[in-house]
């Protein structure tokens, strides 16, 4: 099946510091990605629909000043947390649409501390 | 989009069918049934969709009912690496949002 691939897998930062994470479908190209958030055993949280070369849609109640998407290519989508608090922690999940299947990324764990 | 209403965990013996129960009742009719699955701390991995027929692949068999309002997953042969929670998704042509709402799925434990 189609790859998906983000980066980085764990990152650790400090509280009012901005972190990027990189989405990439490594051989096809999207142009629609999208954007989860999941919690602990809880489940996927839709944040936002990215489209390459157009601004992302947010989901209601997602700050898109607080989480700024930028899909500049066919194969890269990222996600800044900017300002990140602790209540940012989580993991944070990627997916490309391919024809009719939705591939996902790996996921990000952000710690916030 | 649809919701779904699934069963929140159900357990399975080892080399037996796992059968996960899904319904779907306000879906619309360009609406599509999907099925992932997510194992601990990884991204969800696809399973399935349909449309109206029923749908078999390596993984796992989609028995959709002739309503659409339900449906049933299958793994004929449930391993210890099934073990996972596994979603049942209504969405509609990417063309019109194509969004995927997860639930809560249904937890499967698969017992030895």
């Amino acid at each position: 099946g189609a790859v998906v691939s983000q980066h980085p897998s764990r990152v650790i930062c400090k509280s009012g510091t901005s972190v990027k994470i990189e989405c990439r479908s490594l051989d096809f190209q999207a142009t629609t990605m999208f954007w989860y958030r999941q919690f602990p055993k809880k489940s996927l949280m839709l944040m936002a629909t990215s489209n390459e070369g157009s601004k992302a849609t947010y989901e209601q109640g997602v700050e898109k000043d607080k989480f700024l998407i930028n899909h500049a290519s066919l194969t890269l989508s990222t996600l800044t947390v900017t300002s990140a608090h602790p209540e940012d922690s989580s993991f944070y999940i990627c997916s490309a649409d391919r024809e009719y299947e939705q591939y996902f990324g790996p996921g990000t764990r952000l710690t916030v501390t | 989009d649809a919701k779904t209403t699934q069963p929140p965990s159900m357990d399975c013996a080892e080399g037996r069918a796992a059968n996960l129960p899904c319904n779907h009742s306000t879906i619309s009719g360009n609406e599509y049934v999907y099925w992932y699955r997510q194992i601990h701390s990884q991204g969800p991995q696809y399973i399935i969709h349909g449309l109206k027929n029923n749908e078999t692949n390596e993984m796992a068999s989609l028995i959709i009912t002739e309503d659409r309002k339900s449906s049933t997953l299958i793994l004929p042969h449930a391993t210890l690496r099934d073990t996972a929670v596994y979603y049942c998704i209504v969405r509609s042509p990417l063309r019109q949002g194509g969004k995927l709402i997860f639930g809560q799925g249904t937890e499967l434990s698969v017992k030895p």
